[in-house]
């Protein structure tokens, strides 16, 4: 079984400043990682995902993650975040498998930008 | 643009209904999801499919059901509805060859059973 964990229920940040959005992780076999993002009564879009190889990707909207395999870490960060970024923003874990893997997901975080 | 499209942007229905989530896919996607989103919760799979009349339990499947006849179309049926199914229900798909191509939601269905 995998699980995800975001610990960070709500993340408030002022505009132009930095931020980090935690994610820890567990499994039994070799994962992919994502971060989708949740706009306002929107459904869900992909940000960025790790599949293999480096182990710094970068999504859009300037946002980038660090997989940490010996930390079981997959954080988002983003050096200067905007209005715009306000959303909320999930982790998700699969397992490889195939045809039959699916996606499990943290519990969200919601990040609120302010001036 | 390929697209996943919910048929209700929001549902209001009674207590005791029976209740249907339509989910179209444009894309040839093999496998087609149901998650339901709750506040604090994320979002938590109900039932998946891998193929036309293929069916797969989730996390949560007690109180739904699922029906895919044709391979672009997966419906949620709540067969008696009740309080605590009141939530948003999401719709996704992807290509059967692996997560690793991502998946398309669709924009949702706040459900309210009153």
């Amino acid at each position: 079984a995998q699980s995800v964990t975001q610990l960070d229920s709500q993340v408030p940040v002022f505009e132009e400043a930095p931020v980090e959005l935690r994610c820890n992780y567990s499994s039994s076999v070799s994962v992919y990682l994502f971060w989708y993002v949740q706009y306002p009564n929107q459904g869900l879009q992909l940000l960025l995902k790790y599949l293999s190889g480096s182990t710094l990707v970068k999504g859009i909207n300037g946002f980038e993650a660090e997989f940490n395999k010996s930390q079981t870490s997959f954080h988002l960060r983003k050096p200067s975040v905007h209005i715009s970024d306000t959303a909320e923003y999930f982790c998700a874990v699969s397992d490889n498998t195939g045809t039959a893997s699916k996606l499990t997901f943290g519990t969200g975080t919601r990040l609120q930008v302010t001036l | 643009d390929v697209k996943v499209t919910q048929s209700s942007r929001y549902l209001v229905k009674r207590t005791g209904e029976k209740v249907f989530l339509e989910c179209v896919q444009d894309m040839d996607h093999e496998n087609m999801f149901w998650y339901r989103q709750d506040p604090g919760l994320g979002l938590r799979l109900i039932y998946f499919s891998y193929d036309v009349k293929m069916k797969e339990k989730g996390d949560i499947p007690e109180g739904y059901s699922v029906s895919r006849e044709k391979k672009e179309r997966f419906s949620l049926i709540l067969e008696s509805a009740s309080t605590n199914q009141t939530s948003m229900y999401l719709c996704a798909s992807r290509t059967g060859t692996g997560t690793h191509k991502g998946y398309t939601f669709g924009s949702g269905t706040r459900l309210t059973v009153v």
